[in-house]
């Protein structure tokens, strides 16, 4: 069974902090990594998409990272906004069989 | 702008009615997804399908099916609507085997009493 695990479940910072979660999955038979932020009322909104062992995107304040070797990915977001509260979710593409396989989510709530 | 469009946002059936949710997306995509989003549970996949006419099982198809007559338009079907059926459902849409960025629709929040 192919599992996503991300942590922690929820989060609450103050504005200008900078803060980071995790996301695990399986090693074996990697093929794609999957940041989406869901905001409240909105639909998923895709971040990033990583393939590659040491892969590292940024875009504006966020950037992720990837471990396909040990199974992990970090999202990083530095100087939280309010705007940054949402849950943020991670899915693995195992093979080249289209599914994604999620995980439940961090929730991050950012005070003003 | 690109789109993928639910066809109604919130929807109240009654048990044993059969229900039909539309998805439709304007970007071509071959792969369109069928999931369920429920507190604890996270997205959970009911059907997905990445060819006209071709549909695959996910992880919870028990109790619904989907239709594909055109590449744009991806139907969900509850065949006898249950009240553990309540729910939010997403479609979402994706190009290739990494689905390189799926979209997703607004989410329709079904009700059924």
């Amino acid at each position: 069974i192919l599992n996503v695990e991300q942590s922690p479940q929820s989060l609450h910072v103050q504005e200008g902090d900078s803060t980071n979660f995790t996301c695990s999955f399986p090693s074996s038979n990697f093929y794609a990594l999957h940041w989406y932020r869901w905001e409240t009322a909105k639909s998923p909104e895709a971040l990033f998409v990583m393939t590659l062992n040491g892969d590292e995107k940024k875009k504006g304040r966020i950037s992720a990272t990837l471990n396909t070797k040990e199974g992990y990915s970090y999202l990083y977001i530095k100087g939280s906004q309010p705007e940054d509260s949402a849950t943020y979710l991670c899915a693995f593409t195992a093979g080249n069989n289209r599914k994604l396989i999620w995980g439940l989510g961090t929730s991050l709530a950012v005070n003003p | 702008d690109v789109k993928v469009t639910q066809s109604s946002r919130y929807l109240v059936k009654r048990t044993g009615e059969k229900v039909f949710l539309e998805c439709v997306q304007d970007m071509d995509h071959e792969n369109m997804f069928w999931y369920r989003q429920d507190p604890g549970l996270g997205l959970r996949l009911i059907y997905f399908s990445y060819d006209v006419k071709m549909k695959e099982k996910g992880d919870i198809p028990e109790g619904y099916s989907v239709s594909r007559e055109k590449k744009e338009r991806f139907s969900l079907i509850l065949e006898s609507a249950s009240t553990n059926q309540t729910s939010m459902y997403l479609c979402a849409s994706g190009t290739g085997p990494m689905n390189t960025e799926a979209f997703f629709g607004q989410g329709t929040r079904l009700t059924v009493v």
